[in-house]
């Protein structure tokens, strides 16, 4: 259980255009998803965390226009990098939280991630 | 804040080797506690996780105690493998709020050789 998908898992576009990345909780409902962005050989950094049917709220630093997240449903919730640069070219990882409230330990469950790469 | 503090690495081991990576906290309450690993190129798993004092979580191999009185949840294997190359990451998470995110350690890199 506690499966997290992610789509497309490797996107190549040319400069300018827009990426959209889905994020699915598979098999219980997400409330609460996180969006990360990995470089190499560095830690997650936090995007921003996004609730189901409000506003996602932006880490310091994240422009909120250039990385649109929507969650719509309480398994999806899709990232849209708009207008890409190529030091937009990363590694984007989602996480999920398990809204039953079930889990005692209030893990994380992550997908495995869309790697980006802007031309 | 809760912070987490974990050797950087890299750490490069030997086959069978015993693999210590240290990771210690700082909360106001009483997290719950986790470690993740990443192969390269993926996601990250859950390896294992603690919720209390003395907790023990395992798998794998892997083993951690949950420590309060040192503030210590160190990952611990016996006899590690090529196949546990890998970067592994302490975090904990406040458990009476879903919207926090978790609290991540940089990661430290594992390199195994045969």
């Amino acid at each position: 259980g506690a499966v997290v998908s992610q789509h497309p898992s490797w996107v190549i576009c040319k400069s300018g255009t827009s990426v959209k990345i889905e994020c699915r909780s598979l098999d219980f409902q997400a409330t609460t998803m996180f969006w990360y962005r990995q470089f190499p050989k560095q830690s997650l950094m936090l995007m921003a965390t996004s609730n189901e049917g409000s506003k996602a709220t932006y880490e310091q630093g994240v422009e909120k226009d250039k990385f649109l997240i929507n969650h719509a449903s309480l398994t999806l919730s899709t990232l849209t990098v708009t207008s890409a640069h190529p030091e937009d070219s990363s590694f984007y990882i989602c996480s999920a939280r398990d809204g039953a409230g079930t889990s005692r330990y209030n893990e994380q469950f992550f997908g495995p991630g869309t790697r980006l790469t802007v031309l | 804040g809760d912070s987490v503090t974990q050797m950087e690495g890299p750490v490069t081991l030997s086959e069978e080797a015993f693999l210590t990576i240290n990771c210690t906290y700082t909360a106001t309450g009483y997290p719950s506690l986790f470690w993740y690993v990443q192969y390269p190129g993926e996601g990250l798993q859950l390896l294992l996780k603690a919720t209390k004092a003395d907790d023990k979580g395992s798998n794998k191999g892997f083993e951690a105690t949950y420590r309060k009185e040192t503030t210590s949840f160190h990952l611990e294997k016996g006899s590690v493998q090529v196949s546990d190359s890998a970067v592994y990451f302490c975090a904990l998470s406040d458990p009476t709020s879903g919207n926090t995110p978790l609290v991540f350690g940089k990661g430290t890199r594992l390199s195994v050789i045969a």
